[in-house]
Protein backbone atom coordinates (compact mmCIF):
# COMPACT_ATOMS: atom_id res chain seq x y z
CA UNK A 1 0.00 0.00 0.00
CA UNK A 2 1.11 3.51 -0.69
CA UNK A 3 1.56 6.14 1.98
CA UNK A 4 3.27 9.46 2.38
CA UNK A 5 4.69 11.18 5.46
CA UNK A 6 5.33 14.88 5.66
CA UNK A 7 7.82 15.28 8.43
CA UNK A 8 6.94 18.84 9.44
CA UNK A 9 3.46 20.15 10.08
CA UNK A 10 4.71 23.75 10.08
CA UNK A 11 7.79 25.41 8.61
CA UNK A 12 8.63 29.06 9.08
CA UNK A 13 11.27 30.89 7.04
CA UNK A 14 12.27 34.47 6.41
CA UNK A 15 11.68 36.03 3.03
CA UNK A 16 14.67 35.48 0.77
CA UNK A 17 15.93 32.39 2.60
CA UNK A 18 15.75 28.80 1.29
CA UNK A 19 12.70 26.58 1.73
CA UNK A 20 12.84 22.86 2.50
CA UNK A 21 9.65 20.84 2.94
CA UNK A 22 10.30 17.19 3.67
CA UNK A 23 8.39 14.20 2.39
CA UNK A 24 8.98 10.46 2.66
CA UNK A 25 6.90 7.90 0.83
CA UNK A 26 6.14 4.22 0.98
CA UNK A 27 5.10 2.34 -2.12
CA UNK A 28 5.06 -1.23 -3.32
CA UNK A 29 5.48 -0.03 -6.87
CA UNK A 30 7.51 2.58 -8.66
CA UNK A 31 5.51 5.57 -7.53
CA UNK A 32 4.37 8.76 -9.12
CA UNK A 33 4.91 11.65 -6.71
CA UNK A 34 3.46 15.12 -6.64
CA UNK A 35 3.58 18.34 -4.68
CA UNK A 36 0.45 20.46 -4.50
CA UNK A 37 -0.01 23.91 -2.96
CA UNK A 38 -3.20 25.15 -1.35
CA UNK A 39 -3.81 28.78 -0.47
CA UNK A 40 -6.45 29.57 2.19
CA UNK A 41 -9.96 28.53 1.19
CA UNK A 42 -8.75 27.49 -2.24
CA UNK A 43 -8.39 24.25 -4.13
CA UNK A 44 -5.10 22.58 -4.96
CA UNK A 45 -2.61 23.67 -7.56
CA UNK A 46 -0.03 21.26 -8.94
CA UNK A 47 3.53 22.46 -8.32
CA UNK A 48 5.39 19.56 -9.87
CA UNK A 49 5.29 15.83 -10.46
CA UNK A 50 7.69 12.91 -10.74
CA UNK A 51 6.77 10.02 -13.00
CA UNK A 52 9.99 7.98 -13.37
CA UNK A 53 11.82 10.34 -15.70
CA UNK A 54 14.47 12.75 -14.38
CA UNK A 55 14.95 12.49 -10.62
CA UNK A 56 15.27 16.25 -10.22
CA UNK A 57 11.95 17.78 -11.09
CA UNK A 58 11.44 21.48 -11.68
CA UNK A 59 8.05 22.99 -11.05
CA UNK A 60 6.31 26.30 -11.12
CA UNK A 61 7.22 29.38 -9.06
CA UNK A 62 10.84 28.32 -8.66
CA UNK A 63 10.14 25.12 -6.73
CA UNK A 64 11.89 21.86 -7.38
CA UNK A 65 12.01 18.40 -5.83
CA UNK A 66 14.42 15.51 -5.99
CA UNK A 67 13.33 11.89 -6.04
CA UNK A 68 15.71 9.76 -3.99
CA UNK A 69 14.77 6.10 -4.17
CA UNK A 70 17.42 4.98 -1.66
CA UNK A 71 16.00 7.37 0.92
CA UNK A 72 12.37 7.04 -0.22
CA UNK A 73 12.21 10.81 -0.16
CA UNK A 74 10.81 13.56 -2.35
CA UNK A 75 11.68 16.81 -0.59
CA UNK A 76 10.49 20.15 -1.98
CA UNK A 77 12.92 23.06 -2.15
CA UNK A 78 13.11 26.64 -3.27
CA UNK A 79 16.27 28.77 -3.13
CA UNK A 80 14.59 31.97 -1.99
CA UNK A 81 11.21 32.25 -0.29
CA UNK A 82 8.70 34.89 -1.29
CA UNK A 83 5.84 36.17 0.82
CA UNK A 84 3.38 34.76 -1.71
CA UNK A 85 4.73 31.25 -1.04
CA UNK A 86 2.96 31.17 2.33
CA UNK A 87 0.43 28.36 1.99
CA UNK A 88 -0.24 24.70 2.76
CA UNK A 89 1.80 22.18 0.81
CA UNK A 90 0.81 18.57 0.22
CA UNK A 91 3.04 15.71 -0.84
CA UNK A 92 1.08 13.11 -2.77
CA UNK A 93 1.85 9.57 -3.96
CA UNK A 94 0.10 7.46 -6.53
CA UNK A 95 0.37 4.07 -8.16
CA UNK A 96 2.66 3.61 -11.12
CA UNK A 97 1.39 5.61 -14.04
CA UNK A 98 -1.76 6.49 -12.21
CA UNK A 99 -2.97 9.92 -11.31
CA UNK A 100 -6.39 8.79 -10.29
CA UNK A 101 -5.54 7.13 -7.01
CA UNK A 102 -3.93 9.95 -5.05
CA UNK A 103 -2.82 9.47 -1.45
CA UNK A 104 -2.25 12.78 0.32
CA UNK A 105 0.16 13.60 3.10
CA UNK A 106 -1.11 15.59 6.06
CA UNK A 107 0.31 18.80 4.73
CA UNK A 108 2.97 21.31 5.77
CA UNK A 109 2.05 24.88 6.48
CA UNK A 110 4.71 27.26 5.22
CA UNK A 111 4.93 30.66 6.86
CA UNK A 112 7.14 33.37 5.39
CA UNK A 113 8.29 36.20 7.61
CA UNK A 114 9.19 39.59 6.15
CA UNK B 1 -6.83 25.32 -19.90
CA UNK B 2 -8.22 22.58 -17.63
CA UNK B 3 -10.31 24.83 -15.42
CA UNK B 4 -12.63 23.37 -12.82
CA UNK B 5 -15.28 25.62 -11.31
CA UNK B 6 -16.89 24.77 -7.99
CA UNK B 7 -20.01 26.52 -6.71
CA UNK B 8 -20.86 27.84 -4.21
CA UNK B 9 -17.58 28.80 -2.62
CA UNK B 10 -19.20 29.14 0.77
CA UNK B 11 -22.55 28.15 2.20
CA UNK B 12 -24.06 28.52 5.64
CA UNK B 13 -27.31 26.78 6.43
CA UNK B 14 -29.43 25.42 9.22
CA UNK B 15 -29.24 21.87 10.50
CA UNK B 16 -31.59 19.53 8.67
CA UNK B 17 -31.44 21.20 5.29
CA UNK B 18 -29.90 19.72 2.15
CA UNK B 19 -27.09 21.45 0.33
CA UNK B 20 -26.00 20.95 -3.27
CA UNK B 21 -22.47 21.66 -4.47
CA UNK B 22 -21.69 21.82 -8.17
CA UNK B 23 -18.44 20.96 -9.88
CA UNK B 24 -18.00 21.93 -13.53
CA UNK B 25 -15.19 21.36 -15.98
CA UNK B 26 -15.20 24.51 -18.09
CA UNK B 27 -12.94 23.65 -21.01
CA UNK B 28 -12.68 19.87 -21.10
CA UNK B 29 -14.85 16.81 -20.79
CA UNK B 30 -14.48 15.21 -17.40
CA UNK B 31 -15.11 11.52 -17.68
CA UNK B 32 -14.24 11.07 -14.03
CA UNK B 33 -14.73 13.41 -11.09
CA UNK B 34 -13.59 13.00 -7.52
CA UNK B 35 -15.02 14.46 -4.33
CA UNK B 36 -12.77 15.10 -1.35
CA UNK B 37 -13.41 16.30 2.17
CA UNK B 38 -10.87 18.27 4.13
CA UNK B 39 -11.12 18.72 7.88
CA UNK B 40 -9.38 21.69 9.57
CA UNK B 41 -5.62 21.23 9.64
CA UNK B 42 -6.04 17.83 8.00
CA UNK B 43 -5.32 16.32 4.64
CA UNK B 44 -7.77 15.58 1.86
CA UNK B 45 -9.81 12.42 2.20
CA UNK B 46 -11.35 10.93 -0.92
CA UNK B 47 -15.08 10.50 -0.48
CA UNK B 48 -16.13 9.10 -3.82
CA UNK B 49 -15.31 8.71 -7.48
CA UNK B 50 -17.96 9.39 -10.08
CA UNK B 51 -18.08 8.53 -13.74
CA UNK B 52 -20.46 10.13 -16.19
CA UNK B 53 -23.65 8.19 -16.52
CA UNK B 54 -22.98 5.64 -13.82
CA UNK B 55 -23.25 5.33 -10.05
CA UNK B 56 -20.54 6.79 -7.91
CA UNK B 57 -18.05 4.60 -6.10
CA UNK B 58 -17.87 5.54 -2.43
CA UNK B 59 -14.90 5.09 -0.16
CA UNK B 60 -15.23 2.96 2.93
CA UNK B 61 -17.00 4.78 5.72
CA UNK B 62 -18.72 7.35 3.49
CA UNK B 63 -22.52 7.19 3.67
CA UNK B 64 -23.89 7.10 0.13
CA UNK B 65 -27.36 8.09 1.30
CA UNK B 66 -25.93 11.06 3.12
CA UNK B 67 -23.69 12.30 0.33
CA UNK B 68 -25.54 11.95 -2.96
CA UNK B 69 -23.40 12.27 -6.06
CA UNK B 70 -24.73 12.77 -9.55
CA UNK B 71 -22.52 12.93 -12.64
CA UNK B 72 -25.14 13.57 -15.26
CA UNK B 73 -22.93 15.03 -17.97
CA UNK B 74 -19.30 15.17 -19.00
CA UNK B 75 -18.96 18.66 -17.54
CA UNK B 76 -21.01 18.55 -14.36
CA UNK B 77 -21.02 16.57 -11.14
CA UNK B 78 -23.01 17.48 -8.05
CA UNK B 79 -22.63 16.54 -4.41
CA UNK B 80 -25.73 16.87 -2.25
CA UNK B 81 -25.33 16.72 1.50
CA UNK B 82 -28.73 15.54 2.70
CA UNK B 83 -30.20 16.50 6.07
CA UNK B 84 -26.98 18.26 6.98
CA UNK B 85 -25.81 18.43 10.59
CA UNK B 86 -23.03 20.41 12.27
CA UNK B 87 -20.64 17.46 11.98
CA UNK B 88 -20.95 17.72 8.19
CA UNK B 89 -19.33 21.14 8.32
CA UNK B 90 -16.14 20.93 6.33
CA UNK B 91 -14.28 22.03 3.21
CA UNK B 92 -15.33 19.99 0.19
CA UNK B 93 -13.16 19.91 -2.93
CA UNK B 94 -13.85 18.34 -6.29
CA UNK B 95 -11.45 17.39 -9.03
CA UNK B 96 -11.96 16.33 -12.61
CA UNK B 97 -10.00 14.32 -15.12
CA UNK B 98 -10.36 13.18 -18.69
CA UNK B 99 -9.30 9.72 -17.61
CA UNK B 100 -11.87 7.00 -17.97
CA UNK B 101 -11.10 5.14 -14.83
CA UNK B 102 -9.96 5.82 -11.32
CA UNK B 103 -6.50 4.51 -12.20
CA UNK B 104 -6.04 6.63 -15.29
CA UNK B 105 -2.80 8.41 -15.99
CA UNK B 106 -4.58 11.64 -16.76
CA UNK B 107 -4.00 14.44 -14.22
CA UNK B 108 -6.63 15.66 -11.80
CA UNK B 109 -7.65 19.30 -11.96
CA UNK B 110 -9.03 20.72 -8.73
CA UNK B 111 -11.81 23.17 -8.01
CA UNK B 112 -11.43 25.95 -5.44
CA UNK B 113 -13.51 24.14 -2.86
CA UNK B 114 -16.71 24.83 -0.93
CA UNK B 115 -16.72 25.84 2.72
CA UNK B 116 -19.85 24.29 4.24
CA UNK B 117 -20.99 25.49 7.66
CA UNK B 118 -24.03 23.92 9.31
CA UNK B 119 -25.52 25.83 12.22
Amino acid sequence: AQSVTQLDSHVSVSEGTPVLLRCNYSSSYSPSLFWYVQHPNKGLQLLLKYTSAATLVKGINGFEAEFKKSETSFHLTKPSAHMSDAAEYFCVVSDTGSQGNLIFGKGTKLSVKP
Amino acid sequence: GAVVSQHPSRVICKSGTSVKIECRSLDFQATTMFWYRQFPKKSLMLMATSNEGSKATYEQGVEKDKFLINHASLTLSTLTVTSAHPEDSSFYICSATTGERRYSNQPQHFGDGTRLSIL
